[in-house]
């Protein structure tokens, strides 16, 4: 079974504060991604890796930045939180470049930012 | 651009009632098709995909989807519901085309909820 953790299932943080999600997958997954899902508007792709060190930004990126040091976790870094960004934040790894590759999700991490 | 589109936010329907979650997206080109499962506190887990040959695919739970190309539909049925069916469901296509990177996108979701 392909396992994806994440460190935090609820986050309580003050606006400003510098917070780290972080997302660790068991299965050699080349492919990780960071999502954040909202009511009504689904998830949407922040940022994705490839590879060790290699990142791309996704939809909106704007506001975070990650962190892809060793090929099992990867990080999702708000450099300083504000408000808007209490979200549910979903990590999901998947295993190559094939067009059908499955992706699988961690539980989330629920963050409030007050 | 390609975009998903679910319809319905919120779906009441009957224990042992027959139920369509309906999806349609937009793209210029061939896709790959998902429907995704999140029971209540977990994340998502892929329930069925459609690549390619027949365009009826089942899941093991007796969920089923057929891919309509000239309507561009993705909709999920199952005849007949569980309580444990209570869950969001999420619709998402990824195309074909390749470039660096061909993202999955998800559509909207549709909160199930099953009454007993």
């Amino acid at each position: 079974d392909v396992k994806v953790t994440q460190s935090s299932r609820y986050l309580v943080k003050r606006t400003g504060e510098k917070v780290f999600l972080e997302c660790v997958q068991d299965m050699d997954h080349e492919n990780m991604f960071w999502y954040r899902q909202d009511p009504g508007l689904g998830l949407r792709l922040i940022y994705f890796s490839y590879d060790v060190k290699m990142k791309e930004k996704g939809d909106i990126p704007e506001g975070y930045s990650v962190s892809r040091e060793k090929k099992e976790r990867f990080s999702l870094i708000l450099e300083s939180a504000s408000t808007n960004q209490t979200s549910m934040y979903l990590c999901a790894s998947s295993f190559g470049t094939r067009m059908s590759d499955t992706q699988y999700f961690g539980p989330g991490t629920r963050l409030t930012v007050l | 651009a390609q975009s998903v589109t679910q319809l319905d936010s919120q779906v009441p329907v009957f224990e042992e009632a027959p139920v369509e979650l309906r999806c349609n997206y937009s793209s210029s080109v061939s896709v790959y098709l998902f429907w995704y499962v999140q029971y209540p506190n977990q994340g998502l887990q892929l329930l069925l995909k459609y690549l390619s040959g027949s365009t009826l695919v089942e899941s093991i739970n007796g969920f089923e989807a057929e891919f309509n190309k000239s309507q561009t539909s993705f909709h999920l049925r199952k005849p007949s519901v569980h309580i444990s069916d209570t869950a969001e469901y999420f619709c998402a296509v990824r195309n074909l085309m390749k470039t660096s990177y061909d993202k999955v996108i998800f559509g909207p979701g549709t909160s199930l909820s099953v009454i007993p």
